[in-house]
């Protein structure tokens, strides 16, 4: 099955820096690529995703870029603010997994310091 | 648009009863749903997938005999622990997704706790 990792685990940026976190995934296959924002207690949300036709996706302040070759995928978060500090979670899903099944890596835990 | 509700958002019980968490999708109809684990500090882990009208799939490790899965409608999928030890202990999150917009979307999460 599919396998994400993500680095990495811990994150500490000064405000207004830039923040970026990796993720790598085995099934070539894979064609989907969300991430989401989890703060400690509530649901993951959805910040922004990507999928296997295309390269790069911003929204914002934040931005995600797909190198399906080396298979990794990286979140961008620019001018980083207090409230973005959360937890960060890529996923891949694999067609044929039926339904968008998601695959999730083990989160990055990113903290900004005002 | 696109809410996913849980109950209970939290719950409390003893070992050996059993506990029922419902899912629902408010304002979609969700062909499948999701359901996870999430134990502190931890990622989530995919323990079933429950498709409307059939049998849920688990994954490798979850036991379908003590995480029954039901998903009798569009809208609802239900998630019983039974005989809960606490070990069981975790945040169960459920996840809907919207066929029409091929996301998935998450409830806010159950907090189970076993004593």
């Amino acid at each position: 099955g599919e396998n994400v990792e993500q680095h990495p685990s811990t994150l500490s940026v000064q405000e207004g820096d830039s923040a970026v976190i990796k993720c790598t995934y085995s099934d070539s296959a894979s064609n989907y690529f969300p991430w989401y924002k989890q703060e400690l207690g509530k649901r993951p949300q959805l910040i922004i995703d990507i999928r296997s036709n295309v390269g790069e996706k911003k929204d914002q302040r934040i931005a995600v870029t797909l190198n399906k070759t080396a298979k990794h995928f990286s979140l961008h978060i620019t001018e980083t603010q207090p409230e973005d500090s959360a937890v960060y979670f890529c996923a891949a899903s694999p067609p044929g997994a039926g339904s968008y099944q998601l695959t999730f890596g083990k989160g990055t835990k990113l903290s900004v310091i005002p | 648009g696109a809410v996913v509700s849980q109950h209970p958002s939290w719950v409390i019980c003893k070992s050996g009863t059993s506990v029922k968490i419902e899912c629902r999708s408010l304002d979609f109809q969700a062909t499948t749903m999701f359901w996870y684990r999430q134990f502190p500090k931890q990622s989530l882990m995919l323990m079933a997938t429950s498709n409307e009208g059939s049998k849920a799939t688990y994954e490798q490790g979850v036991e379908k005999d003590k995480f029954l899965i039901n998903h009798a409608s569009l809208t609802l999928s239900t998630l019983t622990v039974t005989s809960a030890h606490p070990e069981d202990s975790s945040f169960y999150i459920c996840s809907a997704r919207d066929r029409l917009v091929n996301e998935q979307f998450f409830g806010p999460g159950t907090r189970l706790t076993v004593l």
